[in-house]
Parts: C-alpha cells; sequence; structure tokens
C-alpha cells in the first residue's frame, strides 16, 4: 500500500527559529508536491520537485526531494507569524505521470511570536 | 485565486439526502479531480476526468458519482447520504494529465 508519511505531524516554534519537515513515501515517484493549508481553505501549491536532488526555495520556504531515499524536506528558515499553517506533501500515486495524489496527514505549524 | 471555482461554498443536509457539487475548471484546463478532506481520511483522492472520459477512479464510494460535461465543468453526486460524508470536497485542475494542479477553494458538507 502508498504511503505518504510526515513528521512532525504538529511544531509549535519561536518566531526567528529554523525548522524542517519531512516527508517519506513509499512508492517510487519522481514528482512529488508541497502544499499550504490555512484552516478551512484551499490548498496552495508551494512546490514541485520534479527530480532527485531538485532544490527550490521561496522566500523562508525551500524544498528539497531525495528520489532514492524516498525522502522530501521542508525547511523553514527564521519563521514568522505569517508561516503559521498546514503543510501537505503529496506524491502522485502511479509515479509521476498523474495528479492522482497521495497525500501525507499534514503537519500543524504554529510559529509563536 | 487559482482559478477553478466551486459551488456552492458550503451545503448542510439531512442523511439520506442526494446533493451535487460543481466545479469549473480553469480555463484550457481538460482535467479535473475531486478530492474528499475529512478529519479521520486526510485528504484523499476520489476521481479523475479528461476531457470528458473517467480516466481514474480513487477511494470514491459507490454511493458517489462524478461526471465531466462538454463544457468541461464537472459534478460530484453524492447520495443516501451519510454522517460520515460531511467532509470538504475540492476540485482541482490541470491542463494535461500530468501538469501541476490547481485547486478550489473547496466545497464544505455537513451532513445532518
Amino acid at each position: 500500500e502508498l504511503k505518504v508519511e510526515q513528521n512532525p505531524l504538529f511544531l509549535s516554534m519561536q518566531e526567528g527559529k529554523n525548522y524542517t519537515i519531512y516527508c517519506n513515501y513509499s512508492t517510487t515517484s519522481d514528482r512529488l508536491y508541497w502544499y499550504r493549508q490555512d484552516p478551512g481553505k484551499s490548498l496552495e501549491s508551494l512546490f514541485v520537485l520534479l527530480s532527485n536532488g531538485a532544490v527550490k526555495q521561496e522566500g523562508r520556504l525551500m524544498a528539497s526531494l531525495d528520489t532514492k531515499a524516498r525522502l522530501s524536506t521542508l525547511h523553514i528558515t527564521a519563521a514568522v507569524h505569517d508561516l503559521s499553517a498546514t503543510y501537505f506533501c503529496a506524491v502522485d500515486r502511479e509515479g509521476g505521470a498523474t495528479n492522482k495524489l497521495i497525500f501525507g496527514t499534514g503537519t500543524l505549524l504554529a510559529v509563536q511570536p | 485565486d487559482s482559478g477553478v471555482t466551486q459551488t456552492p461554498k458550503h451545503l448542510i443536509t439531512a442523511t439520506g439526502q442526494r446533493v451535487t457539487l460543481r466545479c469549473s475548471p480553469r480555463s484550457g484546463d481538460l482535467s479535473v479531480y475531486w478530492y474528499q478532506q475529512s478529519l479521520d481520511q486526510g485528504l484523499q483522492f476520489l476521481i479523475h476526468y479528461y476531457n470528458g472520459e473517467e480516466r481514474a477512479k480513487g477511494n470514491i464510494l459507490e454511493r458517489f458519482s462524478a461526471q465531466q460535461f462538454p463544457d468541461l465543468h464537472s459534478e460530484l453526486n453524492l447520495s443516501s447520504l451519510e454522517l460520515g460524508d460531511s467532509a470538504l470536497y475540492f476540485c482541482a485542475s490541470s491542463v494535461g494529465r500530468a501538469t501541476e494542479a490547481f485547486f478550489g477553494q473547496g466545497t464544505r458538507l455537513t451532513v445532518v
């Protein structure tokens, strides 16, 4: 069974601190997505990682992909309150050929002032 | 705003009833996906349509069905509703079958 696991499930951090969210998946896939969701809102696409070794950065967030280890990380640098949200990673259940995504459990990030 | 429009935003209905959720994809997108988000199951892929044809099914119940019309909008039909069907239902669209998908705002369904 295809599984996508994130840890931690909940992350409380202080403004200005750094932290990393981990996403492990059990199937071969050349594509991994990171999404952000604010409470009761839609899923906002943050990053699409398309190949082994891919690294993308946007503001205080940086995502990377290691397809051999089946691991992606989302690194948060100098967190600010506006980053508080739930972050999901997702993998295409057919290895990158479709958008039939399997989502991780999500990581609820709370940035405290 | 992703460009994907879902209606209605909220829906409250009784058990046993039937509802229809509507999705208008981004202009030019041929693929439509439906996802369900609930507290106990998380985000689950339900079904995928491409240019009017069903392409894949995920964890979709037999009481649920969907279609994509010639103008590419899609509808998700939920029947014989149960309390456990209460969830946020998302539609997403993409240009092709493997290009990045963009999500709508969702329809929050509450079954009472």
